[in-house]
């Protein structure tokens, strides 16, 4: 069963404007944690920000933020200030499990992925 | 600096080869894992290794196999047991903390002719 969910497949943005990228969940393991990779054209996975569960507030990093309602097992992902090189595909992903146990290292999970294009 | 390298970027194979793409990092991480990459889907696993000599199938290891003979090096063969090779692969790495998740390699192509 798809654990990560990303409903759009791609998305327009201007420039300077924000954007939310949707990403729910599914576990039924107390401990996880999601992330959020951006993938440019030339392929490398970029790391943006780090949500963990058990974590109160809401992870930053920079002009990422990421939207954590773990009720309704939710982690959108909001980028600020879009730029033209935040054009890209940005992937939600979780791992399930505490990350310093060895049994969490097989379970790593990712979306489909959402198209962001930034438009001048 | 630390990092993961991958070669080569393209890779071209006739139907029934095997091919072996490279997989090499220096940061000293424990957990290496290959993924594939299909145009507009995510990524999925194929294998992993967290030490030395020792290694996991993922979610779709048929067709491929791996080794983990050094700590730096995990390198992927794609056999010709493999149906539909044309994809794009990722290697990455994670140390024993994993809160951050994985480094990432640049990928490689590879193109079934």
């Amino acid at each position: 069963a798809q654990k990560i969910t990303q409903t759009q497949p791609g998305m327009f943005v201007q420039e300077k404007e924000a954007v939310t990228l949707d990403c729910t969940y599914d576990t039924s393991d107390p401990s996880y944690g999601l992330f959020w990779y951006k993938q440019p054209s030339s392929g490398e996975m970029i790391f943006l920000i780090y949500q963990g569960s058990y974590d109160q507030q809401n992870a930053t990093e920079g002009r990422y933020s990421l939207n954590f309602q773990k009720a309704r097992k939710s982690a959108n992902l909001v980028i600020s200030a879009s730029q033209l090189g935040d054009s890209a595909m940005y992937f939600c992903a979780m791992r399930e499990g505490r990350g310093s146990t060895t049994d969490s290292w097989g379970k790593f999970q990712f979306g489909a992925g959402t198209q962001v294009v930034v438009t001048p | 600096d630390g990092g993961i390298t991958q070669s080569p970027k393209y890779l071209f194979r006739k139907e029934g080869q095997n091919v072996t793409l490279s997989c090499e990092q220096n940061l000293n991480h424990d957990a290496m894992y290959w993924y594939r990459q299909d145009p507009g889907q995510g990524l999925r696993l194929i294998y992993y290794s967290q030490i030395v000599n020792d290694f996991q199938k993922g979610d779709i290891a048929e067709g491929y196999s791996v080794s983990r003979e050094k700590k730096e090096s995990f390198p992927l063969t794609v056999t010709s047991a493999q149906k539909n090779p044309t994809a794009f692969y990722l290697c990455a790495s994670r140390d024993k903390t994993g809160n951050y998740g994985y480094t990432f390699g640049s990928g490689t192509r590879l193109t079934v002719v």
